[in-house]
């Protein structure tokens, strides 16, 4: 559960969609995470997904599972110049509460 | 209130001098975290305290020293630490270490070591 990959950048236009995508290892995991930073602030809880769901839908958030891929995605609708941050993704392997986070994507929203 | 506090915001400490990080919850959580967080990097888990106890030390070095005093504060405790330990220290905490249970971040204290 320690190799959790993201595309490092992302760029879109302000009001279109984002995608951010994520890939996973641990076939285990049970609960997977999107968090959100800010410069120079902590991480933000935006959502989570259990591995038994295959969508999760909060507002402008839609979380997609695809457990055979392991892979994780985090569509933000109508991107704002608010959303400039970085995403990380994180799974909870079914041991313990220990986090294992991705890489981050840098997310730049352009007016 | 998902809220977790830390002080000091901002840290600048020379390589002999000893200082302490706080963190604080009063979401009656009985799981916190310690992390370092180095530029454009993911979070690294450094120490976990469970019930008060220590639960995991993952391999930190001796100069840095964690303290949980009460179930709603984590201390770090800083001495004799180099360079490359400046970074954004950041404290989490979740209701406890069952599988799942999301954990809440702190705004972080920036360490500059000189």
């Amino acid at each position: 559960g320690e190799d959790v990959e993201q595309s490092l950048f992302l760029s879109v236009r302000e009001g279109d969609s984002s995608v951010i995508n994520c890939t996973y290892t641990d076939s285990s995991s049970t609960y997977l995470y999107w968090y959100k930073q800010e410069p120079g602030a902590g991480l933000q809880l935006l959502t989570y997904i259990f591995s038994n769901m295959d969508m999760k839908q909060d507002q402008r958030l839609t979380v997609l599972l695809n457990k055979k891929d392991k892979h994780l995605s985090l569509r933000i609708a109508d991107t704002q110049t608010g959303d400039s941050a970085i995403y990380f993704c994180a799974e909870s392997p079914n041991t313990g509460n220990q986090f294992y986070f991705g890489t981050g994507t840098s997310l730049t929203v352009i007016p | 209130d998902t809220e977790v506090t830390q002080t000091p915001k901002h840290l600048v400490m020379g390589m002999t001098n000893k200082k302490s990080l706080k963190c604080e919850q009063h979401m009656g959580h009985r799981a916190m975290y310690w992390y370092k967080q180095k530029a454009k990097k993911p979070p690294e888990l450094m120490f976990v305290y469970s019930y008060e106890k220590l639960s995991i030390n993952e391999s930190v070095p001796s100069r840095f020293s964690p303290e949980c005093p009460n179930s709603s504060l984590l201390n770090l405790h800083l001495h004799a630490l180099q360079p490359e330990d400046s970074a954004l220290y950041l404290c989490a905490s979740s209701q406890d270490l069952t599988t799942g249970r999301a954990q809440y971040f702190g705004p972080g204290t920036r360490l500059t070591v000189l």
